[in-house]
């Protein structure tokens, strides 16, 4: 399996800009989970879905963030509009349900700089 | 909110000698694990040490857990310089939910 894919890897872009990152979790994991990661704030539960469906997205910052799951196998988390505040290292993970234990798959993240 | 918390923040030592990290929780857990963190990339699972356990080994990683202090340590011995990374705890209540994590330990093993 080829891990949980995250694209794109790097993203600059320009305050007021919409950003969107994306996210392929590991095939067959039912759950799925975004993260932000500042040198400020550390590692931060943004949102988790079970089964495409939002589980508990009291981590998500404001209006301004929005994610979706339409499927299995791809998710989207959505800054619009963007601000230099929210530059940081985006990761997503996955977990399989049948394991039990919660153990999560990180994928290698998404560093976004806004200026 | 971050439940665990990882002691020392920061930690430099030499090619050879054993690393302690030390984790407190908040709450009560079904398992605790612990992550690493190379620079720049996304966490990677180490280890796993459920509630009812007290000592887990994985070749040169050694967990202990302590529900009654609500406390883990993480022992990495005869560390080698592919050993820097951050290392960071992390508390479940089973059942596919999600994870809280701590603060992380920054180690730096030195030739």
């Amino acid at each position: 399996d080829a891990g949980v894919i995250q694209s794109p890897r790097h993203e600059v872009t320009e305050m007021g800009q919409e950003v969107t990152l994306r996210c392929k979790p590991i095939s067959g994991h039912d759950y799925l989970f975004w993260y932000r990661q500042t040198m400020m704030r550390g590692l931060e539960l943004l949102i988790y879905f079970n089964n495409n469906v939002p589980i508990d997205d009291s981590g998500m910052p404001e209006d301004r963030f929005s994610a979706k799951m339409p499927n299995a196998s791809f998710s989207t988390l959505k800054i619009q509009p963007s601000e230099p505040r929210d530059s940081a290292v985006y990761f997503c993970a996955s977990s399989p349900r049948t394991s039990g234990t919660d153990t999560q798959y990180f994928g290698p993240g998404t560093r976004l700089t806004v200026l | 909110s971050q439940q665990g918390e990882e002691d020392p923040q920061a930690l430099s030592i030499q090619e050879g000698e054993n690393a302690t990290m030390n984790c407190s929780y908040k709450t009560s857990i079904n398992n605790l694990q612990w992550y690493r963190q190379n620079s720049g990339r996304g966490l990677v699972h180490l280890i796993l040490i459920r509630s009812n356990e007290r000592e887990k080994h994985s070749g040169r990683l050694r967990v202990t857990l302590d529900t009654s202090k609500k406390s883990s340590s993480l022992l990495i011995t005869a560390s080698r310089a592919a050993d820097t990374a951050s290392y960071f705890c992390a508390t479940g209540k089973g059942g596919g939910n999600k994870l809280t994590f701590g603060t992380g330990t920054q180690l730096k093993v030195e030739l």
